[in-house]
Parts: structure tokens; sequence; C-alpha cells
């Protein structure tokens, strides 16, 4: 089955870019998705990509697909401490709409 | 739009002991799916119904959780006897159909002692 592998931690100061990294193992993925958990609540879906994009931008995120390394990125420009959170990459594959995710990465952001 | 709803948000049990949580999906929505969230771990699938049917219980422990979803709309997702592994977050999240994006609730945060 699909494995989706994410860094744990990543620190960064208020107002510098953030980049967040996941990678899967499925090349027949077709839905990537990135969610963001802040403490005691549940998954806020934060933005998607199609496998057939390489790039998909919102506001501040920025999502980046190589499919050739299954390698999938999340940027968020001029990071703020609000952005502290958990963020879940999720891939959906081999026919299933049940997306698999991966383990998390924190954010902190510090002053 | 109101989002999904689950009940109760929090709920400590002894092992052995039973327990139910409930969820209400954002409204028209035909898919819900019932999540476990271990601490340090992403949301892993463990009942997915569309409509009032089940499509995937691959992942339920069946010997101890059940779930049914009544009229096609709430849920309800039952653990008896609850053991110490069980502590989790319990996530629900609807769908409008199968391979759509799914919304999540907040869930209902569960620990056994």
């Amino acid at each position: 089955g699909e494995d989706v592998e994410q860094s744990l931690f990543l620190s960064v100061r208020e107002g510098d870019s953030s980049v967040i990294n996941c990678t899967y193992t499925d090349s027949s993925s077709t839905y990537l998705y990135w969610y963001k958990q802040e403490p005691g609540a549940g998954l806020q879906l934060l933005t998607y990509i199609f496998s057939n994009m390489d790039m998909k931008q919102d506001q501040r995120l920025t999502v980046l697909l190589n499919k050739k390394d299954k390698h999938l990125s999340l940027r968020i420009a001029d990071t703020q401490t609000g952005d502290s959170a958990i963020y879940f990459c999720a891939v959906t594959s081999g026919g299933s709409y049940i997306p698999t995710f991966g383990r998390g990465t924190s954010l902190i952001v510090h002053p | 739009e109101a989002g999904v709803a689950q009940s109760p948000r929090y709920k400590i049990i002894e092992k052995r002991q039973s327990v139910a949580f409930w969820c209400n999906p954002i409204s028209g929505h035909a898919t819900l799916y019932w999540y476990q969230q271990i601490l340090g771990q992403g949301p892993k699938l463990l009942i997915q119904f569309q409509n009032n049917g089940v499509v995937d219980d691959s992942q339920l422990p069946k010997d101890r959780f059940s779930a049914e979803r009544l009229k096609g709309v709430d849920s309800t997702l039952k653990i008896q006897p609850a053991k110490l592994e069980d502590s989790a977050v319990y996530l629900c999240a609807s769908s409008p159909e199968t391979g759509n994006t799914i919304y999540f609730g907040e869930g209902s945060w569960l620990t056994v002692v």
C-alpha cells in the first residue's frame, strides 16, 4: 500500500517562508492534499493538487509536485505565529479515494 | 454551512468499559468516515459509509469496535470493551460523494486508563 513520509518538526522565524516536505511511494497517486491541525482541533483542508499538475498557488500557499521523485511540498510565504500547527500530507492512489496520511509535520513559528 | 459535528469532545474511561461517539455530517453529504488518530500519527481510516451502507470496514477491529449509520445521516461509533491502546482521537469526516474532498470534525478525544 501507499506509504507517506514527512519530517516531524520544522521551526521558522515569523515572516520567513516555511517549506514542508512529503514523499510518497505509489506512482499512481491521483489526489494529494495538505491538511492543517491546530491544537485540540480536527483537520482543516488547506489545499490539494491533482497528479497532472506541477504547481498550485493559493494566496500564501504554494504546492509543488514532483511526480518523478514522488515528492510534494507546501510553501507558506510570510509565515505567521497563527500558522503554528501540525501539517498533514495525504495521498490517494491505486483507484482508492481514501487518502493515506503521513504522520504530520509540527510547524513552530517563533518571533 | 455547518461543519461536521461530534460529541462528546472528551471522554475518560477505565479499561474494559464501553464508550460511544456520535457524529452528524455536513448536510447532504452521502459519505461518512470514522478515523482513528493516535498521538503522533496521522489519521487511519476505521470505516466508511455511503448513505447507510458500509463501503469499507477492513481496518475496524470488529471484536470491540462497531459503527452504524441509521437513516443515512448521523452515525455512532462504539468501543466495547475498551483497551489502553484505544486512547486516541476519533475523527468523523464526510464528503458529498466518494472521491470528493473530505471534511473533518473536531474529533472526540478518548483516554483509556
